[in-house]
């Protein structure tokens, strides 16, 4: 059973940055696995910030990017805003299993 | 605009059947993948199924394999989800979600419905 990893919480300060992580219990990840990231509040459906590893939607803020770091995938977000604060979670793609999510990271913004 | 409703949650008892469907608008239906997500209360996001545009390739996660059966209508602009053989652990808010031309570019989602399993 393929195991996705995210911090479960993170505390940062509005204005400052803060990186996500993302990795998976087979190993590296690479730009093969499409690393996918979502940002969701209470009550709403996920909404969609970077897929394929680092390509953003019309909707995506500038502040956020994602990138491959050291094996796993990340997300940054630069100059954050106290609206970021919500759960992330990244999906990764597996051959015959479409897609394993991550359990998702807790953001504080305080 | 594209617009993914979902409709057909409720609650059913542990063993019974629902069948979920989404209607799809302001997109052409039929180029696209499409996907079911589901979310348990309080609990993290779960891929659940797949199906191709033309509804040749259907993945399956391994805990509804066998008893929950994606399909589509094209004609319609219409995602189902057969569900069968209910359990409780799989009370949740399920989502519908298109792929966008990329390998998961889960672009669009619907506002999920909530299906609860219980006696």
């Amino acid at each position: 059973q393929t195991v996705v990893t995210q911090e479960p919480s993170l505390t940062v300060s509005p204005g400052g940055t803060v990186t996500l992580t993302c990795a998976s219990s087979t190993g590296a990840l690479t730009g093969g696995y499409f690393p996918t990231w979502f940002q969701q509040k209470p009550g709403q459906a996920p909404r969609p910030l970077i897929y394929s590893t680092s390509n953003k939607h019309s909707w995506t803020p500038a502040r956020f990017s994602g990138s491959l770091v050291g094996g796993k995938a990340a997300l940054t977000l630069s100059g954050v805003q106290p609206e970021d604060e919500a759960e992330y979670y990244c999906l990764i793609y597996y051959d015959g299993a479409r897609g394993v999510f991550g359990g998702g990271t807790k953001l504080t913004v305080l | 605009e594209v617009q993914l409703v979902e409709s057909g949650g409720g609650l059913v008892q542990p063993g019974g059947s629902l069948r979920l469907s989404c209607a799809a608008s302001g997109f052409t239906f039929s180029n696209y993948e499409m996907n079911w997500v589901r979310q348990a209360p309080g609990k993290g996001l779960e891929w659940v199924s797949y199906i191709s545009s033309s509804s040749s390739t259907k993945d399956y996660a391994d805990s509804v394999k066998g008893r929950f059966t994606i399909s589509r209508d094209n004609a319609k602009n219409l995602l189902y989800l057969q569900m069968n053989s209910l359990r409780a652990e799989d009370t949740a808010v399920y989502y519908c979600v298109r792929e966008g031309t990329t390998i998961l570019n889960f672009d669009y989602w619907g506002q999920g419905t909530l299906v609860t399993v219980s006696s």
